[in-house]
C-alpha cells in the first residue's frame, strides 16, 4: 500500500483558512488521493478526493502538486465544527483491493 | 435517518465470551466494509463484502473472527472467545461507487 505522510497535529483559528499538507511521494499514475476526517466520537466522513486536477466540493478545496508527490487539502474557513483527524490516503482503483488504509492522520484544532 | 446503522453502540464483555455486531448499510449500497480502531490509531481494514460474497479479509481477521452478509443486505461480524486485545471501536461501512460511508461504530470493552 502507498503511504502518506502528514503531521501529527496543526491548530487554526476560526474563520482562518487552513492548509493540511500531506507527502505521498511514491504514488503510482493509478492512485486515486482521498480525505476523509473523523469527528470526534464519530465514524470517518468522505471529505474530498483526485486523481490529477485540483477539486473543488462544499466542504473543502484539494491542491494536487504537478508531480502528484504531495497535495493538499484546503478548508477556506475553519469553523469550531471543523475541529477533527484528518486522514489522506491513497486508493489505487486498478488495484484490486478495495479497502482504504488509514495512517494516523492530522488532528486539527480550531480555537475560537 | 438513512445512514449506515450499528448496533449495539457500545459492548461491555468478560474475556472469553462471543459477541455480535450487527451493520445496516445504506439501501442499496452493494459493497460493505469492517474496520477495527484502537485509541490514537486510524481505522484498520478488517474485511470486505460485495453483495453476499466476501471478496477480501485482513490479515488481522484471526479465525476467531467470522462476518456473514448472508443476503446481501445487513452485515453481522462475531468475535468468538474474546480477548482483552479485541477491546476497539469496530466500523462499519457501505459503498456504492467510491466512497465509503461510515456509520457511527459499536465500541467493545473486552474486561
Amino acid at each position: 500500500d502507498a503511504k502518506t505522510t502528514q503531521p501529527n497535529s496543526m491548530e487554526s483559528n476560526e474563520e482562518e483558512p487552513v492548509h493540511l499538507p500531506c507527502n505521498h511521494s511514491t504514488i503510482s499514475g493509478t492512485d486515486y488521493i482521498h480525505w476523509y476526517r473523523q469527528l470526534p466520537s464519530q465514524g470517518p466522513e468522505y471529505v474530498i478526493h483526485g486523481l490529477t486536477s485540483n477539486v473543488n466540493n462544499r466542504m473543502a478545496s484539494l491542491a494536487i502538486a504537478e508531480d502528484r508527490k504531495s497535495s493538499t487539502l484546503i478548508l477556506h474557513r475553519a469553523t469550531l465544527r471543523d475541529a477533527a483527524v484528518y486522514y489522506c490516503i491513497l486508493r489505487d482503483v486498478k488495484g484490486g483491493s478495495e479497502k482504504l488504509v488509514f495512517g494516523k492522520g492530522t488532528k486539527l484544532t480550531v480555537n475560537p | 435517518d438513512t445512514g449506515v446503522s450499528q448496533n449495539p453502540r457500545h459492548k461491555i464483555t468478560k474475556r472469553g465470551q462471543n459477541v455480535t455486531f450487527r451493520c445496516d448499510p445504506i439501501s442499496e449500497h452493494n459493497r460493505l466494509y469492517w474496520y477495527r480502531q484502537t485509541l490514537g490509531q486510524g481505522p484498520e481494514f478488517l474485511t470486505y463484502f460485495q453483495n453476499e460474497a466476501q471478496l477480501e479479509k485482513s490479515r488481522l481477521l484471526s479465525d476467531r473472527f467470522s462476518a456473514e452478509r448472508p443476503k446481501g443486505s445487513f452485515s453481522t461480524l462475531e468475535i468468538q472467545r474474546t480477548e482483552q486485545g479485541d477491546s476497539a471501536m469496530y466500523l462499519c461501512a457501505s459503498s456504492l461507487f467510491d466512497t465509503q460511508y461510515f456509520g457511527p461504530g459499536t465500541r467493545l470493552t473486552v474486561l
